[in-house]
């Protein structure tokens, strides 16, 4: 059964610093690997997503990379700015299996 | 902008009640799923429908149950609520060909 962790729980950084979440996952047989940000009472949006066969891709001040063999994924956030506030969830699936969610990282920038 | 409508955005219900919740999603996303996510955790998967039929389910009771319509509607229904129902409810899309899943806003439902 695949679990997925996320790393830390929660974040508090100064603004205009760069930061790292970490997601880590146990069944390395993976299909993608999405981050999504959530914003508190909303729903989800993509942030990234990352096929298999991929290493890494960006989005602007975002940069998720993937290595499937140790079942890690990181997400780096450059430059960080009071809107990047948010819950920031990473979720895995195989194949047509739903996607399964890691409980998240609440990241506070404070101005 | 997801084009994932839900409705409604906010509810509360006695335990022991039935609930439907509402979602609408793109033209053309024949996949449709729900997601339950209680306060601090991250969201599961209850079941999904891809044309009307439901070809996924999670570890929910029977008394979670869905549909999915021909304009690309569907609905979660929860009879006999019970307190830990408590929770937003997510409902997601995607198309045959893509790999991007899209997220409603979400429904809170309050059991009491």
């Amino acid at each position: 059964k695949q679990e997925v962790t996320q790393i830390p729980a929660a974040l508090s950084v100064p603004e205009g610093e760069n930061l790292v979440l970490n997601c880590s996952f146990t069944d390395s047989a993976i299909y993608n690997l999405q981050w999504f940000r959530q914003d508190p009472g909303k729903g989800l949006t993509s942030l990234l997503l990352i096929q298999s066969s991929q290493r890494e891709q960006t989005s602007g001040r975002l940069n998720a990379s993937l290595d499937k063999s140790s079942g890690r994924s990181t997400l780096y956030i450059a430059a960080s700015q009071p809107g990047d506030s948010a819950t920031y969830l990473c979720a895995v699936n195989s194949g047509n299996t739903p996607l399964v969610f890691g409980k998240g990282t609440r990241l506070s920038v404070i101005a | 902008e997801t084009g994932v409508t839900q409705s409604p955005t906010h509810l509360i219900k006695t335990r022991g009640q039935q609930v439907t919740l509402r979602c609408s999603s793109q033209s053309g996303h024949n996949t449709v799923s729900w997601y339950q996510q209680a306060l601090g955790q991250g969201p599961q998967f209850i079941f999904q429908y891809y044309r009307e039929e439901e070809n996924g389910r999670g570890n929910f009771p029977p008394r979670f149950s869905g549909l999915q319509f021909p304009n690309y509607s569907s609905e979660l229904n929860v009879n006999a609520l019970e307190l830990d129902d408590s929770a937003l409810y997510l409902c997601a899309s995607t198309s045959d060909s893509g790999n991007t899943i899209y997220f409603g806003e979400g429904s809170w439902l309050t059991v009491v």
